[in-house]
């Protein structure tokens, strides 16, 4: 199976501009997140949702949105990129929401970079 | 604060042992995750250790002192694919998880 689908994998966009990344799983797993990694930092998480219609803020929240709509996709929104939202972007899943001590299974990543 | 400490890069030789040490600080404490990331990729799962002592698979083995705050991974036998960045993460007490920055292990002939 795929597993989880990200795309695109690598962006350029210009400061201003609105982006969405796209994150789809094939494994009905409950739970969905969008983390950031920066070099020299940990993972950040940025949004969650738990289950289908609902989404919770993260760590780094702050610029981004998120949406729910079914079990399958996790779009992530940018809605006015900035200089420092320039990261390596990863959607994951888990077949165990709310308690975190379950596998997180990792889409390939997206590289954006925001000039 | 919550804090993971990992070493920033480690170098070892081919077919020898290296110890990854992970120390952590957080508030509670409900199980620890290594998880490994060759460059340019996505992080894949190793293990998870919520209880105190060794676990092993195969030629990796993950080690955990809840009263230290400390565990480790241990790979033997190391080959040049395991070249690779390796993320510790603690659940703490709200179920949170928190990430160390991880360690880049270089392997040499």
């Amino acid at each position: 199976t795929a597993g989880i689908t990200q795309a695109p994998t690598s962006q350029i966009l210009a400061a201003g501009r609105s982006m969405t990344l796209r994150c789809t799983q094939d494994m009905r797993h409950n739970a969905m997140y969008w983390y950031r990694q920066d070099l020299g930092l940990g993972l950040r998480l940025i949004h969650y949702s738990n289950t289908a219609g609902t989404t919770g803020k993260g760590e780094v929240p702050d610029g981004y949105s998120v949406s729910r709509a079914n079990t399958d996709d996790f779009p992530l929104t940018l809605a006015s990129a900035v200089p420092s939202q320039t990261s390596v972007y990863f959607c994951a899943s888990s077949d165990s929401p709310s308690s975190n001590t379950g596998e997180l299974f990792f889409g390939e990543g997206s590289r954006l970079t925001v000039l | 604060g919550q804090n993971i400490d990992q070493p920033t890069e480690m170098t070892a030789t081919e077919g020898a042992i290296v110890q990854i040490n992970c120390t952590y600080q957080t508030s509670g404490f409900n199980g620890l995750f290594w998880y490994q990331q060759h460059a340019g990729e996505a992080p894949t799962f190793l293990s998870y250790n919520v209880l105190d002592g060794l676990e092993e698979k195969g030629r990796f083995s993950s080690f955990l002192s809840r009263s230290k705050g400390y565990s480790y991974l241990l790979l033997k036998e190391l080959q040049m694919k395991d070249s690779a960045s390796y993320l510790c993460a603690v659940v703490d007490s709200n179920y949170q998880l928190i990430w160390g920055a991880g360690t880049k292990l270089i392997i040499k002939p």
